[in-house]
């Protein structure tokens, strides 16, 4: 069965970077986008990115554009979020779901805190 | 990329039907057949109801459908059980990104 593993996640000083993770299994991964939606503690989802599945085309949310940057190693069956300039509100549980017309199977999440 | 608005709540019987509406623009909603729907019960992670407006995933139950007119699309729970009360959360294509709804709290009566 489709299984997504996030890690990477943790507590960071704003301004600071951290680069999470995703593995993949259960399914073909080279062949599926993978998206990462995130949620603020008590908020509702917010969609962050969504990268196709050979990495040729990422499009980003307006408020991560510029200081997140999505990629894949297909090799590995993975996905990675490289989030630099972080700021109090990233601040969330940050989830990633393979793509199929939606976001499709989820990840349990890994949490993300930037506090000083 | 304004969220997509839906009511904050929503109750209904056992057994009764409730619909869901999510509201959005002719640059979301209306424009694509890729309106989604998500269950999340507190502390999991969301679970995909509907895609491409009106596509349920294989397992999930004939009690949840979708549908879509104009800029709003809309998301029925027939047969309303316990195990409904959760959040729900619509989403859509916007042309690149995507937008998630504001989010609805269901509550079984």
């Amino acid at each position: 069965q489709v299984q997504l593993v996030e890690s990477g996640g943790g507590v960071v000083q704003p301004g600071r970077s951290l680069r999470l993770s995703c593995v993949a299994s259960g399914f073909t991964f080279s062949s599926f986008g993978m998206h990462w939606v995130r949620q603020a503690p008590g908020k509702g989802l917010e969609w962050v990115a969504l990268i196709s599945y050979d990495g040729s085309n990422k499009d980003y949310a307006d408020s991560v554009k510029g200081r997140f940057t999505l990629s894949r190693d297909n090799s590995k069956n993975t996905l990675y979020l490289q989030m630099n300039s972080l700021r109090i509100e990233d601040t969330a549980m940050y989830y990633c779901a393979r793509d199929q017309g939606a976001a499709g199977s989820w990840g349990q999440g890994t949490q993300v805190t930037v506090s000083s | 990329q304004s969220a997509l608005t839906q009511p904050a709540s929503v109750s209904g019987s056992p057994g009764q039907s409730i619909t869901i509406s999510c509201t959005g623009t002719s640059s979301d909603i209306g424009s694509y057949n890729l309106v989604s729907w998500y269950q999340q019960h507190p502390g999991k992670a969301p679970k995909l109801l509907i895609y491409e407006d009106i596509k349920r995933p294989s397992g999930i139950s004939y009690r949840f459908s979708g549908s879509k007119s104009g800029n709003t699309a809309s998301l029925t729970i027939s047969g309303l059980q316990t195990e409904d009360e959760a959040d729900y959360y619509c989403c859509s294509y916007a042309g690149g990104p995507y937008v998630f709804g504001t989010g609805t709290k269901v509550t079984v009566l």
